[in-house]
């Protein structure tokens, strides 16, 4: 298996653009999760789905920030304007509804916002 | 307002020695605890996790140990090797597939 996926890598845009961040996650697994990770707060949940249904969006900062997930094997988090402080790496996960839960990560996406 | 902490961001840690790594939490509601590691540049990667019925689970050369009555959660490598150089996240949930991370600690591991 591929693992999930995450494009792009890296990112580099100006302040007041807007920044989409895409997620496949792995075949089968039907719960998603973004996370932000920053040096101050570490890694952050911004919001999780279920049968690309979103579940929790508590931790979503602000109306800037969306996400969606029209199908099982895609997702994106989009930052409409992006600003500065929204500089972090930003982590995709996905699991199944199993007890154990292990969330598996992609390798996250670099976000520079100048 | 942080409801997982960990203490210290980094250690060193001579190889073959043991490391110890240390998470405190806030909420007695929490049953479901896990550690992670983070090579640079990777995703974090799942090592092991420990429900609230336990107080101790091994798995090789890991081992976490869970102390509820003090919210205190820690993870023993030994022996400790250069490869284990990396950050460390704990995790915590109450039920749910949400989990609260800690800011993480950064293992040095010294050949």
């Amino acid at each position: 298996d591929a693992g999930v996926i995450q494009s792009p890598r890296h990112e580099v845009t100006e302040m007041g653009q807007e920044v989409t961040l895409r997620c496949k996650p792995i075949s089968g697994h039907d719960y998603l999760f973004w996370y932000r990770q920053t040096m101050m707060r570490g890694l952050e949940l911004l919001i999780y789905f279920n049968n690309n249904v979103p579940i929790d969006d508590s931790g979503m900062p602000e109306d800037r920030f969306s996400a969606k997930m029209p199908n099982a094997s895609f997702s994106t988090l989009k930052i409409q304007p992006s600003e500065p402080r929204d500089s972090a790496v930003y982590f995709c996960a996905s699991t199944t509804g199993t007890m154990s839960g292990t969330q598996y990560f992609g390798p996250g996406t670099r976000l520079t916002v100048l | 307002d942080q409801q997982v902490k960990q203490n210290s961001p980094s250690l060193s840690v001579q190889e073959g020695r043991i490391s110890i790594l240390n998470c405190d939490y806030t909420n007695s509601m929490f049953d479901y605890f896990l550690w992670y590691k983070k090579y640079p540049a990777e995703g974090p990667t799942f090592l092991i996790s420990i429900s609230s019925i336990k107080d101790k689970n091994e798995d090789g050369r890991f081992t976490v140990f869970l102390n509820k009555s003090a919210k205190h959660l820690s993870l023993h490598i030994v022996p400790s090797q250069p490869g284990d150089s990396a950050v460390y996240f704990c995790a915590v949930s109450s039920g749910t597939y949400k989990y609260i991370f800690g800011t993480g600690t950064r293992l040095k591991v010294l050949a």
